[in-house]
């Protein structure tokens, strides 16, 4: 199965409120990213995680990485209906030039 | 507009046609990634090119799928006698690095393929 794989699938929150989503991978990285997708557009770079990083903030969001556990999760605190869109973790490959995504979590925030 | 630009943003074609796809990437990058996505799924990676180069196509399929990059102009990935399956969309990335100096990609807006 693919690299990464995010969960939940969908997540559907109140204004205000925070949205944890998680990523598990399967190989060795370098270094792991989070994007964001808003409907019908690209992905838009959020974060960058290296794999000797634990932690890591900008704004609103919070990731970590757990390389033992071969997983990341992605915090947003005092989500806003702006942040409604889908979130992909996407892995580099030991070795390789790619970057393998993830299936994504659907983030609805309700206003 | 410095963002990496790909044209056109939605295609038809009929089964049979041949579709091709445009990719300029952001000004200086000599770095793209070519990926497609179906509804409600990720992104799944097809090509990574070079200028001139192409340096990883495995996850392109053999048989009438290219890509490009030339030394001038856009990148171009050319689907020949599409076929439904190929209904997707197709987005193109770039960086002014190698993929794997931990540096972030920076996506166009894609092309959407539709097949008749």
């Amino acid at each position: 199965s693919q690299q990464g794989e995010e969960d939940p699938q969908a997540l559907s929150i109140q204004e205000g409120e925070n949205a944890t989503m998680n990523c598990s991978y399967k190989t060795s990285i370098n270094n792991l990213q989070w994007y964001r997708q808003n409907s019908g557009r690209g992905l838009v770079h959020l974060i960058l995680i290296r794999s000797n990083e634990r932690e890591k903030h900008s704004g609103r969001l919070r990731v970590t990485l757990d390389t033992s556990k071969k997983s990341s999760s992605l915090l947003i605190t005092a989500s806003r209906a702006a942040d409604t869109a889908s979130y992909f973790c996407a892995t580099d490959s030991t070795g390789t030039y790619k970057y393998i995504f993830g299936t994504g979590t659907r983030l609805k925030v309700l206003a | 507009n410095a963002g990496v630009m790909q044209n056109p943003r939605h295609l038809v074609r009929r089964r049979g046609q041949e579709a091709r796809l445009r990719c300029s990437p952001m000004k200086g990058h000599s770095h793209v990634y070519w990926y497609r996505q179906l509804p409600e799924e990720g992104l799944k990676f097809m090509v990574y090119l070079q200028k001139e180069n192409i340096i990883d196509e495995s996850g392109m399929p053999k048989e009438r799928f290219s890509a490009e990059f030339p030394k001038e102009g856009p990148s171009i990935l050319r689907i020949q006698q599409v076929v439904r399956g190929d209904s997707a969309a197709y987005f193109c990335a770039s960086s002014p690095y190698p993929g794997n100096l931990n540096q972030p990609q920076h996506f166009g807006d894609g092309t959407r393929l539709s097949i008749l």
